[in-house]
């Protein structure tokens, strides 16, 4: 167990809809990562916050946004959700200050969309 | 753009063998990381590489890194069926916050 928590475990939701994915960070942690995982793609870096900032942004598509709250736990939005959104996403945490940065990262939320 | 690939994507190999997974990136960077990841499971941690010429041994799992060839090696001694999962290498870039770039992972099976 990493430390990092991640909610829900599974969406399974329609093509144009918007889902919410919650991830909660290690305790001490400053900076959140969000990842996604398809077969296609493989494991691709979307968006990195930092004590309630963006700092680091990747191919997060315009439809997906995110942010991080001041108890640090962050949300991912996606919307207009299309077949090929469907993937696993992972939320990571680091300690982020100064340094090897080195990411914890949390269970996945799987995301299906019909 | 910063480019890591792992070789080989895909390995069979039995029980007590020895064999290394390969994992090459494009740009200047001393901090590399691997991980496992066994299937519809998270990212697990194996190890962190931050300098030229560091090794790490956990295990029957050893990993190193030569960071002026731009390559780091996951080196599997006497294999066991328990080290059949998805190996990825992932490198740090630093320049903008800490994203990680990820291989393509390996896919090793261990067979009886």
């Amino acid at each position: 167990d990493s430390g990092v928590t991640q909610t829900p475990k599974h969406l399974i939701t329609a093509t144009g809809q918007r889902v919410t994915l919650r991830c909660s960070p290690r305790s001490g942690d400053l900076s959140v990562y969000w990842y996604q995982q398809s077969l296609d793609q493989g494991l691709q870096f979307l968006i990195q916050y930092y004590n309630g900032e963006e700092r680091a942004k990747g191919n997060i598509l315009e439809r997906f946004s995110a942010q991080q709250f001041p108890d640090l736990h962050s949300e991912l939005n996606l919307s207009s959700l299309e077949l090929g959104d469907s993937a696993l996403y992972f939320c990571a945490s680091s300690v982020s200050r100064g340094g090897p940065d080195e990411q914890f990262f949390g269970p996945g939320t799987r995301l299906t969309v019909l | 753009e910063l480019k890591v690939e792992q070789n080989p994507l895909f390995l069979s190999m039995q029980e007590g063998k020895n064999y290394t997974i390969y994992c090459n990136y494009s740009t200047t960077s001393d901090r590399l990381y691997w991980y496992r990841q066994d299937p519809g499971k998270s990212l697990e941690s194996l190890f962190v590489l931050l300098s030229n010429g560091a090794v790490k041994q956990e295990g029957r799992l050893m990993a190193s890194l030569d960071t002026k060839a731009r390559l780091s090696t996951l080196h599997i001694t006497a294999a066991v069926h328990d080290l059949s999962a998805t190996y990825f290498c992932a490198v740090e870039e630093g320049t903008s916050g800490s994203r990680l770039t990820f291989g393509e992972g390996t896919q090793l099976t261990v067979n009886p």
